[in-house]
Order: structure tokens, then C-alpha cells, then sequence
């Protein structure tokens, strides 16, 4: 099974720089997943991470280190609209394939001014 | 192009009643996947459809059901409702096959159960 764990809430700045953890435990691992969640809607993607390294789309980059169980999300030049929740899931290695994710439980960002 | 739909969007129901929940995927999308969302358990995998067959299955209760019809949208089933299925059911749809299996959510159904 998998096991999943993100800070619970995290407060930063409008314009700042915010670092979101993410530690996994898992018996087979196939892609680690960040999604980005505002208050009464839906999840939407934001990263997605299989190998080693740091993987960058604009505001927002994801790192993974496999052999530490290990990722992060980094938001950089913060704005009040990433106030949400952020999601940290991971993909099990299954024979079959597909798709079953388990997630962590979320980090609740707040941007302030 | 559409987005993921979930009809309905609210649901009341009582306690041993049963609900079918439905969801239309992006059009081309092969996988369904439902999600249960609660406050205290965050996101739960309930099963994954891919082809009208169920590829994966997380840890619910048999009263928890789905299908995937051959257009690809899919319903659930909860039998013998609980307080404690009161969540929102959200649904997300992706391609199954290739990498990296980017699933898209649709907006969720959210079930009362009193």
C-alpha cells in the first residue's frame, strides 16, 4: 500500500517563494502527481514526476528523489490566487496498469499580502 | 473541447436508500476513475473502468459499484446508504494508455446522506 504525508496548512506571502513537502512510502511506485484543488471545485493537474529530478512549468516546479521517498512542490512569485490546496498523489506499479492513485490529504496554502 | 460531466451535482438521500451517480469523461477518454472526498480522509480511490472493464479497485466496501458503458461513461452505485457516505464523488477521466495518465476531475457530486 501507500502511505502519503504533506504538511496540513502552510502561510505565505503575495510575490514570495513556497516550498510544499511531500513524503511517500509505497510498495510499488509509478509517478508521483501534484493537483492543485481551490475551495468547492474540482482538482486540476499540475505536475507529474516518474524520474529523479526537478520538472519546471512556469510559476510552478516538482522535484522527486525515489531513492528518499521524496517530493516538493515549489510555487515561486505567489499570488492571492494560489490560495488552495494542494495535492500530493502517488501511482502504484500495477501488472495491469492504470490508474489508481492515493493521495495525501492536501496542504492548504494561504497567500496573504 | 468538453469537460469531464457529473450528473447530478447534489444528492440528498436517507440512510439504507441507494444512489447511482454518472459521469461523462472528455470525448477519446477510455478511463474513468472515482474518488471519494471527505473532510477527514481526503481523496480515496473507489475503482478505475478502462474499457468497459474494471482495471483497478481500492478499499471499499462491496456496496460500492460501477460500470463503464461502451461509450466510456461510467456510473457508480452505493447500496445501503451510510451517514458515512456523505463526500463528494468526483470523477476523472484520461486517455489509459501512454504516460503519463493525466486525469482530469470532473466537478464532483455531492451526497447527503440523513
Amino acid at each position: 500500500g501507500q502511505n502519503i504525508d504533506q504538511p496540513t496548512e502552510m502561510t505565505a506571502t503575495e510575490g514570495a517563494i513556497v516550498q510544499i513537502n511531500c513524503t511517500y512510502q509505497t510498495s510499488g511506485f509509478n509517478g508521483l502527481f501534484w493537483y492543485q484543488q481551490h475551495a468547492g471545485e474540482a482538482p486540476t493537474f499540475l505536475s507529474y514526476n516518474v524520474l529523479d529530478g526537478l520538472e519546471e512549468k512556469g510559476r510552478f516546479s516538482s522535484f522527486l528523489s525515489r531513492s528518499k521517498g521524496y517530493s516538493y512542490l515549489l510555487l515561486k512569485e505567489l499570488q492571492m490566487k494560489d490560495s488552495a490546496s494542494y495535492l500530493c498523489a502517488v501511482r502504484d506499479r500495477r501488472r495491469g496498469g492504470g490508474n489508481k492513485l492515493t493521495f495525501g490529504t492536501g496542504t492548504q496554502l494561504k497567500v496573504e499580502l | 473541447k468538453a469537460g469531464v460531466t457529473q450528473t447530478p451535482r447534489y444528492l440528498i438521500k436517507t440512510r439504507g436508500q441507494q444512489v447511482t451517480l454518472s459521469c461523462s469523461p472528455i470525448s477519446g477518454h477510455r478511463s474513468v476513475s472515482w474518488y471519494q472526498q471527505t473532510p477527514g480522509q481526503g481523496l480515496q480511490f473507489l475503482f478505475e473502468y478502462f474499457s468497459e472493464t474494471q482495471r483497478n479497485k481500492g478499499n471499499f466496501p462491496g456496496r460500492f459499484s460501477g460500470r463503464q458503458f461502451s461509450n466510456s461513461r461510467s456510473e457508480m452505485n452505493v447500496s445501503t446508504l451510510e451517514l458515512g457516505d456523505s463526500a463528494l464523488y468526483l470523477c476523472a477521466s484520461s486517455t489509459g494508455t501512454g504516460s503519463p495518465y493525466e486525469q482530469y476531475f470532473g466537478p464532483g457530486t455531492r451526497l447527503t446522506v440523513t
